[in-house]
């Protein structure tokens, strides 16, 4: 079946330093993958995407690219800011996975940034 | 605004009190899903529902009913409530594209 593991947390920083989240994958086929950001109080967002094997996925200064061989697609971005202290949520999808067409999600990752 | 809504946002009940969380879209979508929220466990899916009148299990359905009479609404029913059922629930909705759209949450209790 498939699978998302990432990095828990809480992971601490100081504003404008470098973000890795981790995130691994085991899926059936050819997962599309995401990562989503809840804020406090609110819903998921998605944040940014990749399909296919190599894309990278980009939005709000986030990346993050889809390694099909680490079977991979870690989170990061250059310089945090405290409006980042979200918590995040690596997910995937396979295409036509039982008709169910939902997301497998990880644990979340809570991202804390400190002034 | 396109948007998913969930009601009520916040809900105390007692065990066995059948209740009712109402999930509406407006983007004409036609999957939908009900995931719940667990600290530790992420997002897991309840159940979902490809079109009107076609609903399956997730991955945790047990406790809890669904309905899609119409395509807009997409309720979450829970018959008997149990402790075990406190919990942050999303609805969610999806179009042809591969963004899926999340509702606010419903923050349940269950005493």
């Amino acid at each position: 079946g498939n699978s998302v593991t990432q990095m828990e947390g809480p992971v601490t920083l100081s504003e404008e330093a470098f973000l890795t989240i981790n995130c691994t994958y085991t899926a059936t086929g050819y997962p599309s993958l995401f990562w989503y950001v809840q804020y406090p109080g609110e819903g998921l967002q998605l944040l940014l995407k990749a399909t296919k094997a190599d894309d990278k996925g980009s939005n709000k200064g986030f990346e993050a690219t889809y390694r099909k061989e680490t079977t991979s697609f870690h989170l990061e971005k250059g310089s945090v800011q405290v409006s980042d202290s979200a918590v995040y949520f690596c997910a995937l999808r396979t295409k036509g996975g039982g008709g169910a067409d939902g997301l497998t999600f990880g644990k979340g990752t809570h991202l804390i940034i400190q002034p | 605004e396109a948007q998913v809504t969930q009601n009520p946002r916040y809900l105390i009940t007692v065990t066995g009190k059948k209740l009712t969380v109402t999930c509406s879209q407006n983007m004409n979508h036609e999957y939908m899903s009900w995931y719940r929220q667990d600290p530790g466990l992420g997002l897991r899916q309840i159940y979902y529902s490809m079109n009107v009148e076609v609903t399956d299990k997730g991955d945790v359905p047990e406790g809890y009913k669904v309905s899609r009479k119409e395509k807009r609404n997409f309720p979450l029913i829970l018959e008997s409530p149990s402790p075990n059922q406190t919990s942050l629930y999303f609805c969610a909705s999806k179009g042809t594209a591969y963004e899926q759209y999340f509702g606010p949450g419903t923050r349940l209790t269950v005493t």
